[in-house]
């Protein structure tokens, strides 16, 4: 069974930093691209970033472009998202969820269930 | 970036009815457009994938339609269980997008 859960949600300050974790189960990780999906409270998905399946390519929306990393270590079959200059608009909950195999684009098949990352004085 | 927009936003619908949602791409994206179905507090849900490709263990009475700009999400004969938000995705050029969401109730 595909399982992804995410951690490393919780109350920071502005300007703050924060690591996401999303650890994989059920599936063999490192064949599979990944993204990072978020969701403001009673808002909409929007897309965040994805990584290629050896961690060699990455991309990211505008608004986190400079101040967000997406990494993954695949022996650890774990997936990562470095939030820096944290503001108040990145509050929402980060879902982890796992793309195509082997190759870009393509549907996003499983989610994990969410962290909340809350940005606020 | 390509923006997705969904119509209805929301659509409060009777149980057998069929229902039909649309996202409109700004521009072409081929057949790279995929469904998705949230319920409160539950992650989101794959229905649809590459416009019309069926998902395993998905119910047969969604369907999908459309390719380059329009594209169609289809319920046929609507049950109760089918209360949710609906998202259209983009994977056809970065940054990948989403619809902004079609809520459905059911009366």
């Amino acid at each position: 069974e595909v399982q992804l859960v995410e951690s490393g949600g919780g109350l920071v300050q502005p300007g703050g930093s924060l690591r996401l974790s999303c650890a994989a189960s059920g599936f063999t990780f490192s064949s599979y691209w990944m993204h990072w999906v978020r969701q403001a409270p009673g808002k909409g998905l929007v897309w965040v970033s994805r990584i290629n399946s050896d961690g060699s390519s990455t991309s990211y929306a505008d608004s986190v472009k400079g101040r967000f990393t997406i990494s993954r270590d695949n022996a650890k079959n774990t997936l990562y998202l470095q939030m820096n200059s944290l503001r108040a608009e990145d509050t929402a909950v980060y879902y982890c969820a796992r793309g195509r195999v082997g190759a870009r684009g393509g549907a996003i098949d499983y989610w994990g269930q969410g962290t909340l990352v809350t940005v606020s004085s | 970036e390509i923006v997705l927009t969904q119509s209805p936003d929301f659509q409060s619908v009777t149980p057998k009815e069929k229902v039909t949602i649309t996202c409109r791409a700004s521009q072409s994206i081929g057949s790279s457009l995929h469904w998705y179905q949230q319920k409160p507090d539950q992650s989101p849900k794959l229905l649809i994938k590459y416009a019309s490709q069926s998902i395993s263990g998905v119910p047969s009475r969604f369907s999908g339609s459309g390719s380059g700009t329009d594209f169609t999400l289809t319920i046929n004969s609507l049950e109760a269980e089918d209360a949710a938000t609906y998202y259209c995705h983009q994977s056809s050029s970065l940054p990948e997008t989403f619809g902004q969401g079609t809520k459905l109730e059911i009366k």
